[in-house]
C-alpha cells in the first residue's frame, strides 16, 4: 500500500536558519502530495500541495518540489522563525481519497 | 465560520465505559473522517464516510464504531473503552467530487485518556 516516510525529530534550529525536511513516498500511480501543519494545542492545518510531478507548492515562505523521479517532496524554508515551532506532517493522496500521512516532524526554533 | 467542530476536547474514561465524539462540520463537504495520533506518531485512519449513509473503515478500526445519518454531523462511538485507545482523536471533512481531492479541514481534536 501507500505510504509516506519523514526524517525524525526534533529538528531545532536558531531564528534565521534554513530548513529542510525530509519527505519520500511509496506510492502507485499518480498521487496528490501536501504538507500539513500543527501548532501545539491545534488541529492540522494545511500548509502547501503540489498535485503532479514538478510542481512547486508555497505558502508562508515555505516550499516544496514534487519530484517524481526520486518520490520526494522535501519541506523547504529559507529563514525560521520562532512562530514555525510545530509538528509539520507529509501526507499523500491517491486514488482512494484517503490521506496517508507520515509521522510527523517536529521543528522546534530557539531565539 | 465554524468549520469542523469537535466535542469533547477531554474526557477521562474507565476501562469498559462507552463513550461518543461528536463531529460536525458546516462546509456541505461530502466526506468525513477519524483519525487517532498517538503520542510522537502519525495520524492514523480509523474511519470515513463519503456521503451521508455511507461509512468505511480505515487502517484501525477495531474498538469504533461510526454513522453518518447526516451530510453534517460523523460521531465516532467507544463500546468498550481499553487503555489502547488513548489517544488524541481529530475529526475532519473534505469535498471531493470525481478525481478532485478538496483539502482537509480539521478539528481542533479531543484528547481521551482510558484509566
Amino acid at each position: 500500500g501507500d505510504s509516506v516516510t519523514q526524517m525524525e525529530g526534533p529538528v531545532t534550529l536558531s531564528e534565521e536558519a534554513f530548513l529542510t525536511i525530509n519527505c519520500t513516498y511509496t506510492a502507485t500511480g499518480y498521487p496528490s502530495l501536501f504538507w500539513y501543519v500543527q501548532y501545539p494545542g491545534e488541529g492540522l492545518q494545511l500548509l502547501l500541495k503540489a498535485t503532479k510531478a514538478d510542481d512547486k507548492g508555497s505558502n508562508k515562505g515555505f516550499e516544496a518540489t514534487y519530484r517524481k523521479e526520486t518520490t520526494s517532496f522535501h519541506l523547504e524554508k529559507g529563514s525560521v522563525q520562532v512562530s514555525d515551532s510545530a509538528v509539520y506532517f507529509c501526507a499523500l493522496i491517491n486514488a482512494g481519497n484517503m490521506l496517508t500521512f507520515g509521522g510527523g516532524t517536529r521543528l522546534m526554533v530557539k531565539p | 465560520n465554524a468549520g469542523v467542530t469537535q466535542t469533547p476536547k477531554f474526557r477521562i474514561l474507565k476501562i469498559g465505559q462507552s463513550m461518543t465524539l461528536q463531529c460536525a462540520q458546516d462546509m456541505n463537504h461530502n466526506y468525513m473522517y477519524w483519525y487517532r495520533q498517538d503520542p510522537g506518531m502519525g495520524l492514523k485512519l480509523i474511519y470515513y464516510s463519503v456521503g451521508a449513509g455511507i461509512t468505511d473503515k480505515g487502517e484501525v478500526p477495531n474498538g469504533y464504531n461510526v454513522s453518518r445519518s447526516t451530510t453534517e454531523d460523523f460521531p465516532l462511538r467507544l463500546e468498550l473503552a481499553a487503555p489502547s485507545q488513548t489517544s488524541v482523536y481529530f475529526c475532519a471533512s473534505s469535498y471531493v467530487q470525481g478525481a478532485v481531492f478538496g483539502e482537509l479541514f480539521f478539528g481542533e481534536g479531543s484528547r481521551l485518556t482510558v484509566l
